[in-house]
């Protein structure tokens, strides 16, 4: 079965501080695909990356860097030099890479970030 | 381009009543999921439409059904409402051009309570 696991359900910092969320996921599948999204306090959930299961490069996007490691079945998502707009609910999912399946995502639990000024 | 659009935003019902939540997607996207969220149980898969036809389908009673119109459009309908249905009803739609797992654009929602 699949499962993301999340850890960490609240991170507090003081802004300008380095945070990592960590994912950690379970699949039998051999290909698949794994997602980071945010939601804020208005509700909808804002994309912030997809990686397939066959490209573990790490990706980095101005603050944000995502390290994804296939032996340790972990997606870890850090934020450079926090930002008091960076607070909100990170979301790791997961989902089959079956010919079809777009929309159906396995959701971690989620961890809510508060970066104090 | 507008995003994904989802009224009501509120909902107030009552045990026993059925209540019909709408999703606008984006313009041009094919696909329209639906999710519920709730403290307890987080973010749940609850059903994709493709086309009009429903292809993917979460662990959910039958009293939780949906469609979606020619536009894409689509519609999500809970009937006999029970306390334990109150949650953030969430749409999310893509392009689905691509074969498989294209990333969701959410809509904010509607936030369903159940007195």
């Amino acid at each position: 079965a699949q499962k993301v696991t999340q850890a960490q359900t609240e991170i507090s910092v003081v802004e300008k501080e380095d945070v990592t969320l960590d994912c950690v996921y379970e699949t039998r599948d051999t290909t698949y695909y794994l997602f980071w999204y945010k939601q804020p306090p208005s509700g909808e959930l804002v994309f912030l990356i997809r990686r397939n299961s066959f490209d573990e490069q790490n990706e980095i996007s101005g603050r944000y860097s995502w390290n994804f490691q296939k032996s340790t079945s972990s997606f870890n998502f850090t934020i450079t030099a926090s930002q008091v707009v960076d607070s909100a609910v990170y979301f790791c999912a997961l989902s089959e890479g079956l010919a079809g399946n777009t929309g159906k995502l396995i959701f971690g639990q989620g961890t809510t970030l508060q970066v104090k000024p | 381009k507008a995003g994904v659009t989802q009224t009501p935003r509120y909902l107030i019902k009552t045990r026993g009543q059925q209540v019909t939540l709408s999703c606008s997607p984006i313009s041009g996207h094919r696909s329209v999921s639906w999710y519920q969220q709730t403290p307890g149980q987080g973010l749940q898969f609850l059903f994709e439409y493709f086309s009009e036809t429903q292809r993917n389908k979460g662990n959910f009673p039958g009293r939780f059904s949906g469609r979606q119109f020619s536009n894409s459009r689509s519609e999500m309908n809970v009937s006999t409402l029970e306390l334990g249905d109150s949650a953030l009803y969430l749409c999310a739609s893509s392009l689905a051009q691509l074969a498989t797992n294209e990333k969701l654009f959410f809509g904010s929602g509607t936030q369903l309570s159940v007195l």
